[in-house]
């Protein structure tokens, strides 16, 4: 498959522990946030999604943690598995006017088997 | 149910010339917009085609053109190709108005790689 990035920071975690991928954003007026998964050679994927309104959201086994104050998003990945292997991406826009998403550079996670 | 469809998978082309890219949107979708993604970095925003007609345009030169068609598949046209325009194009539907939202679907992308 392709490589999506050859200089990401990574991040390597034994399978079955938990992964935290951490996240800064700049816009103070971002409100709307999404994780995304990108597996080699293809598009990125939706994970979990969270609003300005909330400091947590969990989906099945992903938990995203938002901390305005200092303008930071983490994913959590419970139970890492060897499918989670791929490049990890948070995006923010301010969810009033169509202003499109502002993805952040990434991060590789590698699960260890 | 299709999801986005992206054409080539692969290209190579050399400085200079120009290219086309074509994206049909997932089944129901009626808004396509534009991502270039450089290696080692995430999607930078092109532009975005709703009714026909470009809605939003990110920080690229004119060199970078697209279009919508009637049945909401879309093409990005890049002329005078640089060296620097090497990327992985991806093309994202949604349904308006969820244009910025977590309901945007990414195709696998078209690689072009400039010679």
């Amino acid at each position: 498959g392709e490589s999506v990035g050859l200089h990401l920071p990574t991040l390597s975690v034994q399978e079955g522990d938990n992964s935290i991928i951490n996240c800064a954003y700049s816009n103070s007026a971002s409100d709307y946030f999404i994780w995304y998964k990108q597996e080699s050679g293809k598009g990125p994927q939706f994970i979990i999604d969270i609003r300005s309104n909330m400091d947590k959201r969990q989906g099945q086994r992903v938990t995203v943690l938002l901390n305005k104050t200092v303008k930071h998003l983490s994913l959590q990945i419970a139970a890492t598995q060897p499918g989670d292997s791929a490049v990890y991406f948070c995006a923010e826009t301010p969810s009033s006017g169509n202003t499109p998403l502002v993805f952040g550079k990434g991060t590789r996670l590698s699960v260890i088997a | 149910d299709a999801g986005v469809t992206q054409s080539p998978t692969h290209l190579i082309k050399t400085r200079g010339q120009q290219v086309t890219l074509r994206c049909s949107p997932k089944s129901g979708h009626d808004t396509v917009s534009w991502y270039q993604q450089a290696l080692g970095q995430g999607p930078q925003f092109i532009f975005q085609y709703y009714e026909e007609e470009e809605r939003q345009r990110g920080n690229f030169p004119d060199r970078f053109s697209g279009h919508q068609f009637p049945n909401y598949s879309s093409e990005l046209n890049v002329n005078a190709l640089l060296l620097g325009d090497s990327a992985l194009y991806l093309c994202a539907s949604t349904i308006a108005p969820n244009m910025n939202t977590g309901e945007l679907f990414f195709g696998e992308g078209s690689r072009l790689t400039v010679l």
